[in-house]
């Protein structure tokens, strides 16, 4: 059974800082999804990746697949990227994805 | 563009009474239909998913249970509603492998009293 665990759990930044959220994986993977889910609870995809680095804004996703972990980074962060980030994986076909538990990240003016 | 909705928004209902929670997709044929419950400072936990009509997989055993009678429509019910079962619930559509993007409805708050 695939774990998928992402740390830290709670992370608590200022205004600017530049953040950095990991998630790592025990078995070979076809992809891996960002997710972003906001205080009043609705859920948005953010990146999802199989090789590389992918970048949208302020928002820079990276993979290692030998290594089986994964980044999400925020440049110049802002009181409205306080969110629960959320990392899945999946593995192709029909397979439901497997999710990480979340780190709830809160960005102080 | 694909839009997905999902009601009510919130729900309080008495222990012992029956749910039905419903989630439409438009814009999109033969989509993968997920339904996930969260509960209170906890991660996601696949309830139920669908591959197509009349297609269910069941994740978690326990009293409830989902249907979908039509291509974009996915329906969680429970016939007796447990304490246990509060927490916020999420319909969320991807395409036909899931190696694509997860597309999620606003949710669905049920307390139990």
């Amino acid at each position: 059974k695939n774990e998928v665990e992402q740390s830290p759990q709670n992370l608590t930044a200022q205004e600017g800082e530049f953040i950095t959220i990991n998630c790592s994986y025990s078995v070979g993977i076809s992809a891996l999804h960002w997710l972003q889910q906001h205080p009043g609870g609705g859920i948005v995809s953010l990146f999802m990746l199989s090789s590389g680095k992918k970048k949208h804004g302020r928002l820079i996703a990276t993979i290692n697949i030998q290594e089986k972990h994964s980044s999400l980074h925020i440049t110049a962060s802002h009181p409205r990227d306080s969110a629960v980030y959320i990392c899945a994986v999946s593995y192709g076909g029909n397979t439901p994805l497997v999710f990480g538990k979340g780190t709830r990240l809160s960005v102080i003016a | 563009s694909q839009t997905i909705h999902q009601w009510p928004a919130t729900l309080v209902q008495p222990v012992g009474s029956p749910l039905s929670l419903e989630c439409t997709v438009e814009g999109t044929s033969n989509p993968n239909l997920y339904w996930y419950r969260q509960a209170a400072g906890r991660g996601l936990q696949l309830l139920f998913y669908s591959v197509g009509i009349g297609q269910i997989s069941s994740e978690v055993p326990q009293n409830l249970s989902a249907s979908r009678p039509q291509d974009r429509q996915f329906i969680l019910s429970s016939k007796k509603l447990l304490l246990s079962d509060s927490g916020f619930y999420l319909c969320a559509w991807s395409g036909v492998n899931s190696n694509q993007p997860q597309h999620f409805g606003d949710g669905t708050r049920l307390s139990i009293l």
